[in-house]
């Protein structure tokens, strides 16, 4: 089984509507993050968490939620979704003993339509 | 301030080539950490390699190499005999003490047969 998993893979979307997309790791990792890919502009982290009551803003958090339930769930919230926010949506994990030498471990990635 | 530059958006070349990906990063901190993921026709993120600040040596890993110059802040990625298999977008990334993980915008390397 993959070590970090996402739900769902695919997603397609009408704008205004509320959407989750889940991300679940069995690594034991404190850390976790929240990225979006864009053809031509590569990941840009939308939100990171350090641990379940440490969650932080990233580059580009506006029009996003996320919840930390608990140390192995991370999920992340359009709660209105927009046609620009169709994107492919990774999630990460990382150990705080290795970070920031070792890398952060990705999960498959959701793809993510808006119409 | 931090970036990663890839300044090659796309590349293609024949079976058996070799090709090189540059990428170019940029930061104040003494201690870093740079990376190189490829994501095949799949979509997944797979790690590459990883390579700290204090260790310029240069890796090889079958027909994967890595150079990393500090002095030219850069850490490019050679494949020898490229395959088929090799066609993929490539991302170099830079990692902080902050633990944040600052991306390029990615290569797209094009093997053909």
């Amino acid at each position: 089984d993959a070590d970090v998993t996402q739900t769902p893979r695919n997603r397609i979307t009408k704008t205004g509507k509320r959407i989750m997309l889940e991300c679940s790791q069995t690594k034991g990792h404190d850390r976790m993050y929240w990225y979006r890919q864009d053809p031509g502009l590569g990941l840009r982290l939308i939100y990171y968490s350090f641990d379940v009551k440490d969650i932080n803003k990233g580059e580009i958090s506006d029009g996003y939620s996320v919840s930390r339930q608990a140390q192995a769930k991370f999920s992340l919230s359009l709660e209105s979704a927009i046609p620009n926010q169709t994107a492919l949506y990774f999630c990460a994990t990382s150990d705080s003993r290795d970070s920031p030498r070792h890398e952060q471990y990705f999960g498959p990635g959701t793809r993510l339509t808006v119409t | 301030a931090q970036k990663v530059t890839q300044a090659q958006t796309e590349i293609s070349v024949v079976e058996k080539e070799d090709v090189t990906l540059d990428c170019v990063y940029e930061t104040r901190d003494t201690t870093y950490y740079l990376f190189w993921y490829k994501q095949p026709p799949s979509g997944e993120l797979v790690f590459l390699i990883r390579r700290n600040s204090f260790d310029e040596q240069n890796e090889i890993s079958g027909r994967y190499s890595w150079n990393f110059q500090k002095s030219t802040s850069s850490f490019n990625f050679t494949i020898t005999a490229s395959q088929v298999v090799d066609s993929a977008v490539y991302f170099c990334a830079l990692r902080l003490n902050t633990d944040k993980l600052i991306f390029g915008t990615g290569t797209r390397l094009q093997v053909f047969p």
